[in-house]
């Protein structure tokens, strides 16, 4: 079945280092993948979307590469900070998907400390 | 323009009871996708609105329907409840309709404990 992994186990990073999250696809092809940033409690925040042409996106400090032959996004925060902290997901559609069925991974915690 | 609103924001319910989640979608969307977040998961496709016509579904049991409205608003009903249906419930809207490649806007979430 499709599927998205990601990393279970939780980030630690110190304040001013990059994180880098990882997020894997396996039995299919995306159209793109997108990023979400969750506080708990509360439902995602969409971040960036990557398209499957696209090696690689930007948006201030946040960096998302896409890797076709990998099967691999990775996600970074540049000069991180507390307010970072949060759990961020990958998300994708099927290319043969039809309709907006966000596949989910189960996302990663990150907690960056002072 | 106004966000993705849901209610209500927490509810608890008893395992065989009936219950109705609401969503709000945003100012200018004409599809609604609802998804099931269990704690430390994450969200998992039910089905999708367009046009108050469902455009497709996930792997969930008949006793979960929905309702689009004409004013894009959507309902969220789930029968006889079960122990696992307890977790956090997500509205998502977007103005893509089928197949587009589109941004959805999440809501808050509403919390189902089921006992």
């Amino acid at each position: 079945s499709q599927k998205i992994e990601q990393n279970s186990e939780a980030l630690n990073i110190q304040e001013g280092k990059t994180a880098t999250l990882t997020c894997n696809y396996t039995n299919y092809s995306p159209a793109y993948l997108q990023w979400y940033r969750q506080d708990p409690g509360r439902g995602p925040v969409f971040l960036l979307l990557i398209r499957e042409n696209e090696k690689e996106k930007r948006k201030e400090r946040l960096k998302v590469t896409f890797d076709t032959t990998l099967k691999q996004s990775l996600f970074h925060i540049t000069a991180s900070q507390p307010a970072d902290s949060a759990t961020y997901l990958c998300a994708s559609i099927p290319v043969s998907g039809g309709y907006n069925k966000l596949i989910f991974g189960a996302g990663t915690r990150l907690a960056v400390h002072p | 323009e106004t966000g993705v609103t849901q209610s209500p924001t927490h509810l608890i319910k008893t395992r065989g009871q009936q219950v109705t989640l609401r969503c709000s979608s945003q100012s200018g969307h004409n599809t609604v996708s609802w998804y099931q977040q269990a704690l430390g998961q994450g969200p998992q496709f039910i089905f999708q609105y367009y046009r108050e016509e469902e455009n497709g579904r996930g792997n969930f049991p008949p006793r979960f329907s929905g309702l689009q409205f004409p004013n894009y608003s959507s309902e969220l009903n789930v029968n006889a409840l079960e122990l696992d249906d307890s977790a956090l419930y997500l509205c998502a809207s977007s103005s893509a309709g089928t197949g587009a490649l589109e941004t959805q806007y999440f809501g808050p979430g509403t919390r189902l404990l089921v006992l």
